[in-house]
């Protein structure tokens, strides 16, 4: 049981520059969702999803994207990176909705040149 | 909408000492509460969360804390700390919020141990 994995640990991106956060959960979560992490911010919610197919936008969804076509994976795409979106990004799933406990992924941390 | 407050982005105890990480809430419906650790380069774990089952709830490492609805508060506490408690903590509310429950993370508090 591998609980929740994401990929890469660390990029290094160019203004503009798109990418993809990987992350999956082996757990048979419904809820998914991805935080950033940075300084004296705590951790704010990018996108979310309660179950395959169903998504919804967070508190600060601007420059990213995602779906849910399983259950086990919930991908993050920046569309077109800014310097702005420098920050280490958390996926966490859990079995129910905001009720339950959360468990989170490592982390990946993303520089935007 | 409901919030979360941390009071105190760094402290500072000395090993032995009583642990106090003070948290307080906003929320129109009774929440759900929660206090997470990370510790260096990794993500977050539970440490305790509150259902409305009891007000003081243990958690793991000798970590509880104690809900106070007349004080809106979650503070976390721990009677002797130790050199590997050194970590960020994060309190959390869950919510109605649209139809759905939504988690806040406060911005944590850094607790730095001393020897």
């Amino acid at each position: 049981n591998a609980g929740v994995t994401q990929t890469p640990k660390f990029q290094v991106l160019k203004t503009g520059q798109s990418m993809t956060l990987q992350c999956a959960q082996d757990m048979n979560h419904e809820y998914m969702s991805w935080y950033r992490q940075d300084p004296g911010m705590g951790l704010r919610l990018i996108h979310y999803s309660v179950g395959a197919g169903i998504t919804d936008q967070g508190e600060v969804p601007n420059g990213y994207n995602v779906s849910r076509s399983t259950t086990e994976d919930f991908p993050l795409r920046l569309l077109s990176a800014a310097p702005s979106q420098t920050s280490v990004y958390f996926c966490a799933s859990s079995e129910d909705s905001g009720t339950d406990t959360q468990y989170f992924g490592p982390g990946t941390r993303l520089t935007v040149l | 909408a409901q919030s979360v407050t941390q009071l105190g982005s760094h402290v500072s105890v000395s090993e032995g000492a009583l642990v106090l990480l003070r948290c307080n809430y906003s929320s129109s419906v009774p929440p759900y509460l929660f206090w997470y650790v990370q510790y260096p380069n990794q993500g977050l774990q539970l440490l305790l969360k509150y259902t409305s089952a009891a007000t003081l709830v243990k958690g793991i490492n000798g970590f509880e804390a104690e809900f106070k609805k007349s004080e809106t508060s979650f503070h976390l506490t721990k009677p002797s700390a130790h050199m590997r408690d050194a970590a960020e903590y994060f309190c959390a509310v869950s919510a109605p919020d649209s139809g759905t429950y939504k988690y806040i993370f406060g911005t944590g508090t850094r607790l730095k141990v001393l020897a």
